[in-house]
This record gives C-alpha cells, structure tokens and sequence, in this order.
C-alpha cells in the first residue's frame, strides 16, 4: 500500500527566505507526482505534476524535483512572500486512472 | 482556470436528513473524484468515475453514494446524514490520458451535522 509523508508537518519563515518542503513515497511504482497549495477552506490549486519520467519542474519561483527510485520529491520556493503562505501537499498518482494518495502536507507560514 | 463547481459549500443539517452534494466540471474529463478530508487530516479518495454509468468505491470506506449521468456532473449523496459525516468534501476530474493528467479540484463542500 502506498504511503506518502511530508515533512516538516509545520514550517515558519521570514520573508524572502529560500525553502524546501519533502516529500517521500514508499513504492517508486507511481505515473505522477503533484504538488499542490491548499488555503484554509478552500480546494487545491495544482502547482506542478512531474512526470514519472522527469526529473523535475519549475513555474516561476517554484522548482520541484522527483527521485523516483529513492521514493522523494521536494518542492524548492525561491524568495518567500507572505502570500505563500498556505498548506503544500504532495500526492502521488499510482494508476493510470490518475488516482491520487496524499501526504499529510506542509503548513508554511511566511512572516512580513 | 479549472472549471470545476461545487454547490453548496457549506451545509448544516440536523442527522437522519438526505443530502446530495453538487459537483460539476465544464471540461470535458472523463475522469472525476470524491475525496474527504476530516479537519487538520489527510485527503482520502472515497468514490471514482472514469465515465459516464461507472462508478467505483475509493481507498476509504464511506456510507456515501454518487452517479454518474452525465459527462460533467458527479453528485455524492447521504441517505441518512450522522456527525460521523461532518468533514469537508472535495471533487475532482482530471484529463483522460493515461496516469498523466492533472487535477483539477472544486473549492469543497463544508458538511457539518448536528
């Protein structure tokens, strides 16, 4: 069964520092991996899928990176702003039915 | 810009009451999801379609049911709400191409019974 962990489980940080959140899987059998942010009560907005192919993506300050077979991926955000502030999760996708096992997320606080 | 809509968002219904909660995606996806979230908890799929008349029960158990009809919409329904049912619900669809497609979720559904 697949599992997916995130750590830190929490994260606060000054403005315009550089961080990384980590992800890991325990079975490399996976298609995809999706990082997505979360805002309190709201849905998930997608903020990169990398392939299972690729080694990693980048959308703006944003640069995840995927070793499938060490099971880890993390997302790397470049000059933090408050408005980062939100909840990071990580799913992998373990069919081709696209269907989704999440970890528990990062909670990112970014402090003016 | 997903597409993707959920009505309502919040809910607050006494127990034994019926409910459906609305998804629909105006993308065309063949492929749409229910998750559940519990509050500070993880994501947990609970039903799947990959198309119209199929539909199919997720990781986590759940006394929820949901049809698929029509392309672009996906409703769950309660026959009988309990506060084990309080969490929020969250659909999604995702492109038909092999485990490659993003996806897309819906704002949620805050459910609370009393």
């Amino acid at each position: 069964k697949q599992e997916v962990t995130q750590i830190p489980a929490a994260l606060s940080v000054p403005e315009g520092e550089n961080l990384v959140l980590n992800c890991s899987f325990t079975d490399s059998a996976i298609y995809n991996l999706q990082w997505f942010r979360q805002d309190p009560g709201k849905g998930l907005t997608s903020l990169l899928l990398i392939q299972s192919s690729q080694r990693e993506q980048t959308s703006g300050r944003l640069n995840a990176s995927l070793d499938k077979s060490s099971g880890r991926s993390t997302l790397y955000i470049a000059a933090s702003q408050p408005g980062d502030s939100a909840t990071y999760l990580c799913a992998v996708v373990r069919n081709a039915g696209n269907m989704l096992t999440f970890g528990g997320g990062t909670r990112l606080m970014v402090k003016p | 810009e997903a597409d993707i809509y959920q009505t309502p968002r919040y809910l607050v219904i006494g127990t034994g009451k019926k409910i459906t909660l609305e998804c629909s995606q105006t993308m065309g996806h063949d492929k749409m999801y229910w998750y559940q979230q519990d509050p500070g908890m993880e994501l947990h799929l609970i039903h799947y379609s990959y198309g119209v008349n199929s539909t199919e029960k997720g990781d986590l158990s759940s006394e929820s049911t949901v049809s698929r009809i029509r392309t672009e919409h996906f409703p769950l329904t309660l026959e009988s709400a309990r506060p084990s049912h309080t969490s929020q619900y969250l659909c999604a669809s995702s492109e038909g191409f092999e485990g490659a497609g993003t996806q897309y979720f819906g704002p949620g559904t805050r459910l609370l019974v009393l």
